[in-house]
């Protein structure tokens, strides 16, 4: 059964500064990861889809970075403003084994607050 | 270009009532999703349906139940509602295949009293 695992579980830093939030995923059998962006009681925004062939994508001040084979995906945000505060998750989409491609496992988040 | 839209955002039943949330996917999107995000915990897969036959099932009960019309919506009925049931369901959709963006809908509030 895969499981995602999210660490840091809260992040607080200051307006401008580079930070990386981590994802691991216990199989390593997936098709691809996905990172959204959660604002307090709203929906899921992607940010980057990585599909299990790439190393990385880029989006922005955003890029996310994938290892299928130790499990681990990061996701680095550049020059970091209060505006990026929200909870980041990273979901993988698993291959081993049903007839669908459209279960997503998530992590628990992180809490991302930037503060002025 | 509209995302995928739910109805209702907010939504009061009381115990044992029946519930039913509706979701329409991004255009030309034949693969719907719905999820179940309780308070403080992150999203659970519910149910999927591709082109109008259900196509992947998670932890859903079988007090639940969901389908796919023909014009691609989707609505998911809750019966014998529980105070667990309270939370947040999002509807997603995407083109079918593996390497596709899934994309969320705004959800949809469940509060059961």
């Amino acid at each position: 059964k895969q499981e995602v695992t999210q660490i840091p579980a809260a992040l607080s830093v200051p307006e401008g500064e580079n930070l990386v939030l981590n994802c691991s995923f216990t199989d390593s059998a997936i098709y691809n990861l996905q990172w959204f962006r959660q604002d307090p009681g709203k929906g899921l925004t992607s940010l980057l889809l990585i599909q299990s062939s790439q190393r990385e994508q880029t989006s922005g001040r955003l890029n996310a970075s994938l290892d299928k084979s130790s499990g681990r995906s990061t996701l680095y945000i550049a020059a970091s403003q209060p505006g990026d505060s929200a909870t980041y998750l990273c979901a993988v989409r698993s291959s081993a084994g049903g007839t669908s491609y459209g279960k997503l496992t998530f992590g628990q988040g992180t809490i991302l607050t930037v503060h002025p | 270009a509209a995302g995928v839209i739910q109805s209702p955002r907010h939504l009061i039943k009381e115990k044992r009532e029946t519930a039913t949330l509706k979701c329409y996917p991004i255009s030309r999107h034949d693969t719907v999703y719905w999820y179940q995000q309780g308070p403080g915990q992150d999203p659970q897969f519910l149910i999927s349906f591709y082109e109008k036959m259900q196509s992947d099932k998670g932890s859903i009960p079988d007090r639940f139940s969901a389908q796919q019309f023909s014009d691609y919506h989707s609505e998911l009925n809750m019966s014998s509602l529980e105070l667990g049931d309270s939370a947040l369901y999002f509807c997603a959709s995407s083109h079918q295949g593996p390497g596709n963006t899934i994309y969320f809908g705004e959800g949809s509030w469940l509060t059961v009293v």
